[in-house]
């Protein structure tokens, strides 16, 4: 069985900083990682994904995430938030294709102006 | 990228009565869809997977009988609410594997259940 951890249920950056959002994972057999947002009364979106191969992923939206085996991560990031990131962000894990997502409890991000 | 569709985005019914929500995909053809049910400012539950021509797989505490799933064809599953309570009021979302996309996972834009 697999889970996914993400840390802090509010997180809050000025326009113009550093988005991170934290993910962990738990994996008995290599995980198959993704991350998608959300926005009010929407279905969800996917940013990036992770499956095999170069372990820093990058998505839409200037998004990106790296896969950290030793540190089981898979933090979410951009340079630079745009008020239009203000959104619920959900990380997921499944360990193969055809095989259901588990999700973690998202994070809700708040941009300031 | 490929396209899941949900419909109606919105129903509002009667308390007993039953309620179909259609999950499709449009652009290509899904032998696995899944349903997920999200409560407001919570992450998603998992239902079911729908499997084409099978029977939906159910998650532990799921009501099969009241939450019936039929996959009928590759591009389209459908869940029914069967004689619905307030308690079902919920955001319901489907999603498709998108096997021509590397297996990639699309969710569809979610349908919001009102039970009166």
């Amino acid at each position: 069985a697999q889970s996914v951890t993400q840390l802090g249920s509010h997180v809050s950056v000025s326009e113009g900083a550093l988005v991170l959002l934290r993910c962990n994972y738990s994996s008995s057999v290599p995980p198959y990682l993704f991350w998608y947002v959300q926005y009010p009364n929407q279905g969800l979106q996917l940013l990036l994904k992770y499956t095999t191969g170069a372990t820093l992923v990058k998505g839409i939206n200037g998004f990106e995430a790296e896969f950290k085996k030793s540190e089981t991560s898979f933090h979410l990031t951009k340079p630079s938030a745009h008020m239009s990131d203000a959104a619920e962000y959900f990380c997921a894990v499944n360990t193969g294709f055809n095989e259901k997502l588990t999700f973690g409890t998202g994070t809700r991000l708040t941009i300031i102006p | 990228g490929a396209v899941v569709s949900q419909h109606p985005s919105w129903v509002i019914c009667k308390s007993g009565t039953s309620v179909k929500i259609e999950c499709r995909s449009l652009d290509f053809q899904a032998t696995t869809m899944f349903w997920y049910r999200q409560f407001p400012k919570q992450s998603l539950m998992l239902m079911a997977t729908s499997n084409e021509g099978s029977k939906a797989t159910y998650e532990q505490g799921v009501e099969k009988d009241k939450f019936l799933i039929n996959h009928a064809s590759l591009t389209l599953s459908t869940l029914t609410v069967t004689s619905a309570h307030p308690e079902d009021s919920s955001f319901y979302i489907c999603s498709a594997i998108a096997g021509h996309a590397g297996n990639t996972i699309y969710f569809g834009e979610g349908s919001w259940l009102t039970v009166v």
